[in-house]
């Protein structure tokens, strides 16, 4: 069965530092990849996705992730936080059009 | 407007009434799917729906049911509402690209339910 580990429930950076933010997943074959942002009280936006091809991708409002097969990871990474990127981020994988996604980690930024 | 398109926004009720939530998209999309959101457990697929009268459970289908019969509305019926169903439900959308799996998913705003 697919799933899908965020295992940083809750991560604080101070703006302007930079930020990572893991992802692992379980999935036999090459699996498609996202990230989703959620700010308070809002539904769900995506942030970048990995079909395939290069393993680094861009996505908006500067944000980066990397895809490994090796350690079946898809990290986000930020080089400067903003104060406006707290929020709650998912991570989640795409088989047979089902989403499976993390239980999120919750970005908090301080001044 | 284009879009996805969830009401009502919040909504409170009481144990044992029933409750449907409604999902619109304006897009046409193939794929349908609810969702609820809770803390720890992040998002949990309760039931999708791959194209009109076609539906199928996810992962926590016990105590909710749904309908297609058009493509762009895939309502969230609660019949019997329970404390434990208390939560946030989004609603999404994909296009169908089965082969080659570039689906991405579009969320609603959200339905904040709770049941007393």
């Amino acid at each position: 069965a697919q799933s899908v580990t965020q295992p940083d429930i809750h991560i604080t950076v101070s703006e302007g530092a930079s930020l990572e933010l893991r992802c692992n997943y379980s999935y036999g074959a090459t699996p498609y990849l996202f990230w989703y942002v959620q700010s308070p009280g809002q539904g769900l936006q995506l942030l970048l996705k990995y079909f395939s091809g290069d393993t680094l991708v861009q996505g908006i409002k500067g944000f980066e992730a990397e895809f490994k097969r090796s350690q079946s990871s898809f990290n986000l990474r930020k080089p400067s936080v903003h104060w406006s990127d707290a929020a709650e981020y998912f991570c989640a994988v795409h088989n047979f059009n089902k989403f499976y996604f993390g239980s999120g980690t919750k970005l908090n930024v301080k001044p | 407007d284009a879009g996805i398109t969830q009401s009502p926004r919040y909504k409170i009720t009481e144990t044992g009434r029933q409750v449907t939530l409604m999902c619109h998209q304006t897009w046409s999309h193939s794929y349908m799917f609810w969702y609820r959101q809770d803390l720890g457990h992040g998002l949990r697929l309760i039931y999708y729906s791959a194209a009109a009268d076609i539906t199928d459970k996810g992962e926590v289908p016990d105590g909710y049911v749904v309908s297609r019969s058009k493509t762009e509305n895939f309502p969230l019926t609660l019949e019997s509402a329970t404390r434990s169903q208390t939560s946030v439900y989004f609603c999404a959308s994909s296009e169908d690209r089965a082969y080659s799996g570039a689906n991405v998913l579009t969320f609603g705003a959200g339905s904040r339910l709770t049941v007393l």
